[in-house]
């Protein structure tokens, strides 16, 4: 199976400040690579698919790219409602594989 | 507005039964493929089963193949996941997601809120 690895595992970062989160995977997915957004006690939400496309009604400021095995999630300006977790997730093949998740946390 | 709707969550012993219903609504069900998604309370997501807009293409993942199985009803817009044999290791909340497409490998995207599927004696 295809492992994602996502890093760090934890960012502490103040509002308004730029982030770049990484995922990484084992081998090739092309473009075939989402990126989700869970906060507590809620389901996960759609944010980027096909790397780098955003879901309806993303703002801009919430960006994605990469190809192949190497893929980022930038947030330009980190407002109060972007604090949660991450998780990068390929649908190149089955079964289909989540990263580890990266926790964005208010310094 | 797309809503998915879990039930059947509960406790159940080690060895025992359950079966998940994710009910949808606002898309047109029979076009999609859905997938299941469990998540142990404060730990990463793992994908579970997968299911055409048919019906005809089952996937599982090789932690519950041959323990659980993915069925839908598209005459009722109704997702199922039975799980027999059930284990320890099997607790987590469990979500049902509607995929982009209607043939296998999409993205999800939409997510009901889950049930929570707890496996103890």
């Amino acid at each position: 199976e295809i492992v994602m690895t996502q890093s760090p595992a934890t960012l502490s970062m103040s509002p308004g400040e730029g982030v770049t989160l990484s995922c990484g995977t084992s081998e090739s997915v092309g473009t075939n690579l989402a990126w989700y957004q869970q906060k507590p006690g809620q389901a996960p939400r759609l944010l980027i698919s096909t790397a780098s496309v955003r879901a309806a009604g993303l703002p801009a400021r919430i960006s994605g790219s990469g190809f192949g095995t190497e893929f980022a999630l930038t947030i330009s300006s980190l407002q109060s409602e972007d604090f949660a977790v991450y998780y990068c997730q390929q649908y190149q093949e089955w079964p289909y594989t989540f990263g580890q998740g990266t926790k964005l946390e208010i310094k | 507005e797309v809503q998915l709707l879990e039930s059947g969550g509960a406790l159940v012993q080690p060895g025992g039964s359950l079966r998940l219903s994710c009910a949808a609504s606002g898309f047109s069900f029979s076009n999609y493929a859905m997938t299941w998604v469990r998540q142990v309370p404060g730990k990463g997501l793992e994908w579970v089963a997968e299911i055409s807009a048919t019906g005809y293409s089952l996937y599982y993942a090789d932690s519950v193949k041959g323990r659980f199985t993915i069925s839908r009803d598209n005459s009722d817009n109704t997702l199922h996941l039975q799980m027999n044999s059930l284990r320890v290791e099997d607790t987590a909340i469990y979500y049902c997601a509607k995929e982009f497409g209607g043939v296998a490998l999409n993205y999800f995207d939409y997510w009901g809120q889950g049930t929570l599927v707890t496996v103890s004696s």
